[in-house]
């Protein structure tokens, strides 16, 4: 079946670094990707997501790129703010079968960004 | 536009005992999903519902059900509460129900 492998940290980061959250999925068939985000005591938040192969997406500093040949859609931004912790999720969605099968997370990965 | 509303916000309930958590979704979606969230499993997918019809369904017993009524609004049940139930049970809607999802906030359940 389907499955997203990611870290899950606690990653520690100083505020103005460089991030990086790799991620890594098995699929069937040619999914969509998405990285979601999670704030203390909410639901999940859509960050940016990709359809087919090469798509970047992008969002709030955020980007990711949807790479076929190693199966990966690894999270990066420039410079995080302390307001970017958060716990992240990579996830994909093939919606085969005639229906939707729902979206596969990974484990997440919580990030914190000290001041 | 309103954003997916889930009531209540928190629950808890006795093992045995029954329960069960309401989704109002997005104006216009007519697919909703379930998802469990629990430290141990993560997410995990319950089922997913689309004009009143369950498309799909995850691997979870049959204590786990669900509907959706005719506005889109969807409830699940869940039944002989168990410990191990203890999660937040979180609902996304979308328009299709494939690819991006809108979620709600959550109900927190508690099985004691």
């Amino acid at each position: 079946g389907d499955s997203v492998t990611q870290m899950e940290g606690p990653v520690t980061l100083s505020e103005e670094a460089f991030l990086t959250i790799n991620c890594t999925y098995t699929a069937t068939g040619y999914p969509s990707l998405f990285w979601y985000v999670q704030y203390p005591g909410e639901g999940l938040q859509l960050l940016l997501k990709a359809t087919k192969a090469d798509d970047k997406g992008s969002n709030k500093g955020f980007e990711a790129t949807y790479r076929k040949e190693t199966t990966s859609f690894h999270l990066e931004k420039g410079s995080v703010q302390v307001s970017d912790s958060a716990v992240y999720f990579c996830a994909l969605s093939e919606g085969t079968g005639g229906g939707a099968d729902g979206l596969t997370f990974g484990k997440g990965t919580h990030l914190i960004i000290q001041p | 536009k309103a954003g997916v509303t889930q009531t209540p916000r928190y629950l808890i309930k006795t093992r045995g005992q029954q329960v069960t958590l309401s989704c109002s979704p997005i104006s216009g979606h007519r697919s909703v999903s379930w998802y469990q969230q629990t430290p141990g499993q993560g997410l995990q997918f319950l089922f997913e519902y689309f004009s009143e019809t369950q498309r799909n369904k995850g691997n979870f017993p049959g204590r786990f059900s669900g509907r959706q009524f005719s506005n889109s609004r969807s409830e699940m049940n869940v039944s002989t509460l168990e410990l191990g139930d203890s999660a937040l049970y979180l609902c996304a809607s979308s328009w299709t129900g494939f690819g991006e999802a809108f979620f709600g906030q959550g109900t927190r359940l508690t099985v004691v």
